[in-house]
């Protein structure tokens, strides 16, 4: 079975704090995923990266930065969480190939209160 | 940056009852998958379409796609409740990226 691992199912955090979210597969996908989902407005890509080191920007960056040393890691930062920075944050994972043609394969989520 | 809307954003219905749900692009879809995702889960892959006008079915579910590649529906017959979920769309451009519809919180009530 495909497993996907997120470091946090929840995580509260102050403003201005630094946040490190993780997440790690197990199936050599090279493709990995960060999301956010807030009610309304479905899933919005963050980050994604497809393979070791290499990483672009979703449609929502700002705000965030990723890590990616290894292939079974991709990790969020949030340099300085801010409020509107409360969210459901999904990480995935896929193998290469046609986007549609794949399964991206999810963790289970990190719910991020920033007060 | 392509949009999906899904129509409509909230559903509930007996169980027994037929739905359909829908989900709308002004873009045309290299291909198109739904989602199901449970309360505290990630979203998990129910289909994939690829095909202009293609259907497909799961037990209970059928999926079509639009025969122009910019729409498609999520039909369930006779729903269960464990059919409640929140539904998602999500459309390939041509690239190695999904974009993600709005959803469709779906509740069936026994």
């Amino acid at each position: 079975d495909v497993k996907v691992t997120q470091s946090s199912r929840y995580l509260v955090k102050r403003t201005g704090e630094k946040v490190f979210l993780e997440c790690v597969q197990d199936m050599d996908h090279e493709n990995m995923f960060w999301y956010r989902q807030d009610p309304g407005l479905g899933l919005r890509l963050i980050y994604f990266s497809y393979d070791v080191k290499m990483k672009e920007k979703g449609d929502i960056p700002e705000g965030y930065s990723v890590s990616r040393e290894k292939k079974e890691r991709f990790s969020l930062i949030l340099e300085s969480a801010s409020t509107n920075q409360t969210s459901m944050y999904l990480c995935a994972s896929k193998t290469q190939g046609a986007g549609g043609l794949y399964e991206q394969y999810f963790g289970p989520g990190t719910r991020l209160t920033v007060t | 940056t392509q949009l999906l809307e899904q129509s409509p954003q909230f559903l509930s219905i007996q169980e027994g009852e037929n739905l359909t749900v829908y989900c709308n692009s002004s873009s045309v879809f290299s291909s198109l998958q739904w989602y199901r995702q449970e309360p505290g889960e990630g979203p998990v892959l129910l289909v994939t379409v690829v095909t202009g006008g293609e259907v497909k079915k799961l037990k209970r579910l059928t999926f079509q796609f639009g025969d122009a590649r910019k729409d498609s529906s999520l039909h369930i017959t006779a729903a269960q409740t464990g059919d409640t979920g929140l539904y998602l769309c999500a459309g390939e451009f041509g690239n190695e990226k999904l974009t993600f519809g709005t959803g469709t919180r779906l509740t069936i009530i026994p």
